[in-house]
C-alpha cells in the first residue's frame, strides 16, 4: 500500500519568512496530493491540492511542487504570518479503482512574532 | 455550504463499554472515511466506504470495532469494548468518488476518551 513520509516534524520559523514542508510517496499510481491544516482542536481543512499532470500550482502565499520522477512534493509558504501556526498534513491519493488517501505524519509549524 | 456532521463531539467512556460514532456525509459523496487521529500524529485510515460496500478495511481492529454505511449514506463506527489506547479523534470525511473530484472533506471529529 502506500506510503507517505513527512519532513520535519516541526518547524519554526520567523514572521515574514518562508517555510517548506516535504513529502515522499511510494506508490507510482498516486496521483492527487493534497495539503492540509489543521489548527488546534479544529477539523483538517484543505489549503492546496495538485494532480500528477502538474508540477506546481500557486494560491497567494502557498505553492505546492510534484516531483514525478522522484516521487516527492512540497508546501512552500511566503512570507508567512503567526495565523499560518499550525499542524499541516500532505496525503497522496491513488484515484483509480477505488479511492485511497493516506496521510504523512504531519508537520507542526510554529511562526515566530 | 455543506459540511460533513459527526456527532457525538465529545465522548467519555470506560474501558469494557460499547461506544458509537455516528457520520453523515455531504449529500451525494460516495466515498466515506472513517480515520483515527491520536494527538500529535497524522489521521490513520480505518475503513473506507464506497456508496455502502466497504473497500478497505486492513487498519480497523475488526476483533473490537466494526463499521457500516447500510443505505450508503450516514455511516456508524462503532467499538466493543473499548480500551484505554482508543483515546483519540474520530474523523469522519467523504468526497464526490472516483473520477467525480478528490477533495476530501472533513467533519468536527468525534474526541473519544476512555477511562
Amino acid at each position: 500500500g502506500e506510503n507517505v513520509e513527512q519532513h520535519p516534524s516541526t518547524l519554526s520559523v520567523q514572521e515574514g519568512d518562508s517555510a517548506v514542508i516535504k513529502c515522499t510517496y511510494s506508490d507510482s499510481a498516486s496521483n492527487y496530493f493534497p495539503w492540509y491544516k489543521q489548527e488546534l482542536g479544529k477539523r483538517p481543512q484543505l489549503i492546496i491540492d495538485i494532480r500528477s499532470n502538474v508540477g506546481e500550482k500557486k494560491d497567494q502565499r502557498i505553492a505546492v511542487t510534484l516531483n514525478k520522477t522522484a516521487k516527492h512534493f512540497s508546501l512552500h509558504i511566503t512570507e508567512t504570518q503567526p495565523e499560518d501556526s499550525a499542524v499541516y498534513f500532505c496525503a497522496a491519493l491513488r484515484n483509480f479503482g477505488n479511492e485511497k488517501l493516506t496521510f504523512g505524519t504531519g508537520t507542526r509549524l510554529t511562526i515566530i512574532p | 455550504e455543506a459540511e460533513v456532521a459527526q456527532s457525538p463531539r465529545y465522548k467519555i467512556t470506560e474501558k469494557s463499554q460499547a461506544v458509537a460514532f455516528w457520520c453523515d456525509p455531504i449529500s451525494g459523496h460516495a466515498t466515506l472515511y472513517w480515520y483515527r487521529q491520536i494527538l500529535g500524529q497524522g489521521p490513520e485510515l480505518l475503513v473506507q466506504f464506497q456508496d455502502e460496500s466497504v473497500v478497505d478495511d486492513s487498519q480497523l481492529p475488526k476483533d473490537r470495532f466494526s463499521a457500516e454505511r447500510l443505505k450508503g449514506v450516514d455511516s456508524t463506527l462503532k467499538i466493543q469494548p473499548a480500551e484505554l489506547g482508543d483515546s483519540a479523534m474520530y474523523l469522519c470525511a467523504s468526497s464526490p468518488g472516483t473520477g467525480k473530484g478528490t477533495e476530501a472533506f472533513f467533519g468536527q471529529g468525534t474526541r473519544l476518551t476512555v477511562v
